[in-house]
């Protein structure tokens, strides 16, 4: 399964576009990349999943290169609401194998 | 209304004694998952069920136990020889959709505390 690497935290105001990137240089050839976010005790929540190249939703969008070594985050005109934590994972759901590392906390301020 | 739920919410037990989690879903999944999270980390399986009457442990297994004689219900036990259970508890599933690989639908999650 491959590994991914993202900030520990990031800073925002509100109405600007943040950008989360994570790493994941060991992506094999049939895994997704996929972002969750989390609330203070909440369960995860799916936010987007991707292949290559970019995805969008009503949500975020999700900028691959070609190489997949690495992913984007892109959440447009954030507001207090998106403060939370963004988890970047990468695989197939072998057999339940989600590997959520520490991801990322997003602070998003007035 | 489709969804996962989880109780209780808050839940406190003594050293030395067993306590279930429940967790019931009714999305028609086949896949459900138990994880556990400490503060300030991410989420570590413990176990997981692709189908009924089976399961299989995740990387932190033991001190815990499951069943899954139910499509809708995957309850987790966590046992007197689990060491450090004070954590929040969080159930999951996951459909068999085509672009549905990672997709896993929480619940609300259980905070259990070790008194």
């Amino acid at each position: 399964l491959a590994k991914t690497t993202q900030p520990i935290s990031m800073d925002s105001y509100e109405g600007q576009e943040v950008n989360i990137t994570c790493s994941h240089n060991n992506i094999a050839t049939n895994d997704y990349i996929t972002w969750y976010q989390q609330f203070p005790s909440q369960g995860p929540r799916f936010i987007i999943q991707g292949y290559k190249t970019k995805v969008t939703n009503e949500v975020a969008s999700l900028f691959i290169p070609a190489d997949r070594k690495s992913s984007t985050l892109s959440l447009p005109r954030v507001s207090l609401s998106d403060t939370a934590v963004y988890y970047c994972l990468v695989g197939r759901d072998q057999g339940g194998k989600l590997i959520f590392g520490q991801g990322t906390e997003l602070s998003v301020k007035p | 209304d489709g969804g996962i739920t989880q109780s209780p919410k808050y839940l406190f037990r003594k050293e030395g004694q067993n306590v279930t989690l429940s967790c019931e879903q009714n999305l028609n999944h086949d896949a459900m998952y138990w994880y556990r999270q400490d503060p300030g980390q991410g989420l570590r399986l413990i176990y997981y069920s692709q189908i009924v009457n089976d399961f299989q442990k995740g990387d932190i297994a033991e001190g815990y136990s499951v069943s899954r004689e139910k499509k809708e219900s995957f309850p987790l036990t966590v046992t007197s020889a689990q060491k450090n259970p004070t954590a929040f508890y969080l159930c999951a599933s996951r459909g068999r959709g085509e672009f549905s690989y990672n997709e896993q639908f929480f619940g609300p999650g259980t905070r259990l505390t070790v008194l």
